[in-house]
């Protein structure tokens, strides 16, 4: 089945501790991305890749970190947490950066930073 | 279940009458638009696309309409039923500004039984 898998679906940490939420997509897709959902401000680009090697900020990137060695993998790491930070975490993948292609999005990781 | 929005507008219909959710787009050079659904604790999902020299495109039970004098599309669901209640968004991607994908807020569809 295609799709997009996050992981972990939630987590609890605390201020400053180093996390990294896992994605993988299994569509060869070249392009993915990292978005946060927070209430009243919809969904805003964290980071994305347009292929291997190749990263760029997104909206909202202070705090965050990704890296994209591998074509099927994109994790995103927060080196140290701040409560702002808690949101709800999406990754997802299309095929390439232009043209008609919809995103396909991960299940959602939920963060909370205490 | 996950809040994905505490301010969005919402949208009440009855179990078997047709919903229409509206969307205003905000880039004139976006040539392809895209409905998603996202349901309680899911990512969401692609429902139907629509490209710019297109007005009207149809799915199973679902119609996209696109006016682009107004940049306005909207999304018809026929016979709704309870698993439409979801948050629905609209999405273009515009040609210019790096492709960058541009959702909307989102509207909130409750489906009574």
């Amino acid at each position: 089945e295609a799709q997009v898998t996050q992981n972990p679906r939630y987590l609890i940490t605390v201020t400053g501790k180093k996390l990294t939420v896992t994605c993988s997509q299994n569509m060869n897709h070249e392009y993915m991305s990292w978005y946060r959902q927070d209430p009243g401000l919809g969904l805003r680009q964290i980071y994305y890749s347009m292929n291997v090697e190749v990263t760029d900020k997104g909206d909202v990137p202070e705090g965050y970190k990704v890296s994209r060695k591998e074509k099927r993998n994109f994790p995103l790491i927060l080196e140290s947490p701040s409560p702002n930070q808690t949101s709800l975490y999406f990754c997802a993948s299309r095929p390439r950066m232009g043209g008609d292609y919809g995103y396909t999005f991960g299940s959602g990781t939920r963060l909370t930073v205490v | 279940g996950e809040s994905v929005g505490l301010h969005l507008p919402t949208l009440s219909v009855q179990e078997g009458d047709n919903s229409i959710i509206n969307c205003a787009y905000s880039n004139s050079a976006s040539d392809y638009f895209i409905w998603y659904k996202q349901e309680s604790g899911k990512g969401p999902q692609f429902i139907i696309d629509i490209r710019s020299n297109m007005d009207k495109r149809q799915g199973q039970r679902v119609t996209v309409l696109l006016n682009k004098t107004v940049k306005h599309l909207s999304l018809q669901i026929a016979a709704t039923q309870p698993g439409d209640s979801a948050v629905y968004f609209c999405a273009e991607n515009p040609l210019t500004g790096g492709f960058k994908t541009i959702f909307g807020a989102g509207t909130r569809l409750f489906v009574k039984a």
